[in-house]
């Protein structure tokens, strides 16, 4: 069965600093891999998604995220952030063949000071 | 072009209700996922239809069904309501089904569900 794990449940970052959220998948497969946002009472958008080829990702917003297999991990990152990036990340995996079903991790809440 | 549709935004039962929700998916989208989002288990999936069979299932109690319409329109029911339904409930419509999905699998905004 395939799982997703976010190990940072907050993570506190200063406006203009780097950002990095970390994502770790299990899947019998190649991976579908996925991250969204979702900000205070409102669905989830999509910032960026691995099929295959290139493994450095780039999304929108200025997110981008690397996929690395030998560590079964799916990484956001971004260089600069900016207030409105406070919000809630989603990593998730997708099924494939099997139908349109992802699987999620627990989210990591992100709060941007000023 | 519209989004995917969610009604209602917001709903209050008792319980021991039952209650049904509705989502409309983008024009042309033909798959449907449910998806329940609580604090305590996160985003869990619930179901999938597509051409108005459901083709995947989560795992939750029979207590919580779904149907898609020709429209692809889908609802969702969740019969004697128990405290802990309480939950965000999101729906996905997508074009397809399968393989590389992500291409236009969009969320709508979620109907916000209270059991008291």
């Amino acid at each position: 069965a395939q799982s997703v794990t976010q190990p940072d449940i907050h993570i506190t970052v200063s406006e203009g600093a780097s950002l990095e959220l970390r994502c770790n998948y299990s899947y019998g497969a190649t991976p579908y891999l996925f991250w969204y946002v979702q900000s205070p009472g409102q669905g989830l958008q999509l910032l960026l998604k691995y099929f295959s080829g290139d493994t450095l990702v780039q999304g929108i917003k200025g997110f981008e995220a690397e996929f690395k297999r030998s560590q079964s991990s799916f990484n956001l990152r971004k260089p600069s952030v900016h207030w409105s990036d406070a919000a809630e990340y989603f990593c998730a995996v997708g099924a494939g063949a099997a139908g349109n079903k992802l699987t999620f991790g627990g989210g990591t809440r992100v709060l941007v000071k000023p | 072009k519209a989004g995917v549709t969610q009604t209602p935004r917001y709903l209050i039962k008792t319980r021991g209700q039952q209650v049904t929700l509705s989502c409309s998916p983008i024009s042309g989208h033909r798959s449907v996922s449910w998806y329940q989002q609580t604090p305590g288990q996160g985003l869990q999936f619930l179901f999938e239809y597509f051409s108005e069979t459901q083709r995947n299932k989560g795992n939750f109690p029979g207590r919580f069904s779904g149907r898609q319409f020709s429209n692809s329109r889908s609802e969702m029911n969740v019969s004697t309501l128990e405290l802990g339904d309480s939950a965000l409930y999101l729906c996905a419509s997508s074009p397809g089904q399968g393989v590389k999905i992500g291409d236009g699998y969009t969320f709508g905004s979620g109907t916000r569900l209270t059991v008291v």
